[in-house]
């Protein structure tokens, strides 16, 4: 079973911020929060992932809650290939290689 | 990132026959490789796991005697329908990762189609 809810969908215009938000309230001390992508017709695509820092790579932005009970991934300037379904995800460790369990995830749309 | 590719990208076959579909990474030598499978506006459901020489776990209420799965070296992976059923038709994904890295690696997907 998914660890996580997110909003089933959202709506961004092009060149403003996307948020999505993750709620993870029974995450455990030793699991990582991930997020993945999925472009239609597509296998999905890894976006980035933290423990409890913020981090940022040169496609987003993730920002942990101090209690770690929810995320929000940030898209700093939306494009139109950025609508995809993204997918937040908690897995234990950050070098192993356990299963990723996919949830319902949230359908970004950017709009023109 | 790595390179996954999958093959064939589409296929479509007769109620009865059997389909094999390949899954390689093609930049390192993936010693696990996942199958998930995608119905129409769903999430993606995880498969199988199966780790290089040893045989597939499968996930509960996935029949191991209809989707076999061989892993038989880092690079290649393959998952083959057996005696497909229009039920089966469905987008079937694989995923590479190596110990010593946080990234599961995703190949294109491939659509089969049971007629």
């Amino acid at each position: 079973d998914a660890k996580t809810t997110q909003p089933p969908s959202m709506d961004c215009a092009e060149g403003r911020a996307a948020n999505l938000p993750c709620n993870h309230s029974t995450i455990s001390g030793n699991e990582y929060v991930y997020w993945y992508r999925q472009i239609h017709s597509q296998g999905p695509q890894y976006i980035i992932h933290g423990l409890k820092n913020n981090e940022t790579n040169e496609m987003a932005s993730l920002i942990i809650t101090e209690d770690r009970k929810s995320s929000t991934l940030i898209l700093p300037h939306a494009t139109l290939r950025d609508t995809a379904v993204y997918y937040c995800i908690v897995r234990p460790g950050s070098y192993n290689t356990d299963k990723l369990i996919f949830g319902t995830g949230t359908r970004l749309q950017v709009f023109p | 990132g790595a390179v996954v590719s999958q093959h064939p990208s589409r296929v479509i076959c007769k109620s009865g026959t059997s389909v094999k579909i390949e899954c390689r990474s093609l930049d390192f030598q993936a010693t696990t490789m996942f199958w998930y499978r995608q119905f129409p506006k769903q999430s993606l459901m995880l498969m199988a796991t199966s780790n290089e020489g040893s045989k597939a776990t499968y996930e509960q209420g996935v029949e191991k005697d209809k989707f076999l799965i061989n892993h038989a070296s880092l690079t290649l992976s393959t998952l083959t329908v057996t005696s497909a059923h229009p039920e089966d038709s469905s987008f079937y994904i694989c995923s590479v990762q190596t110990s010593g890295r946080y990234e599961q690696y995703f190949g294109p997907g491939t659509r089969l189609t049971v007629t």
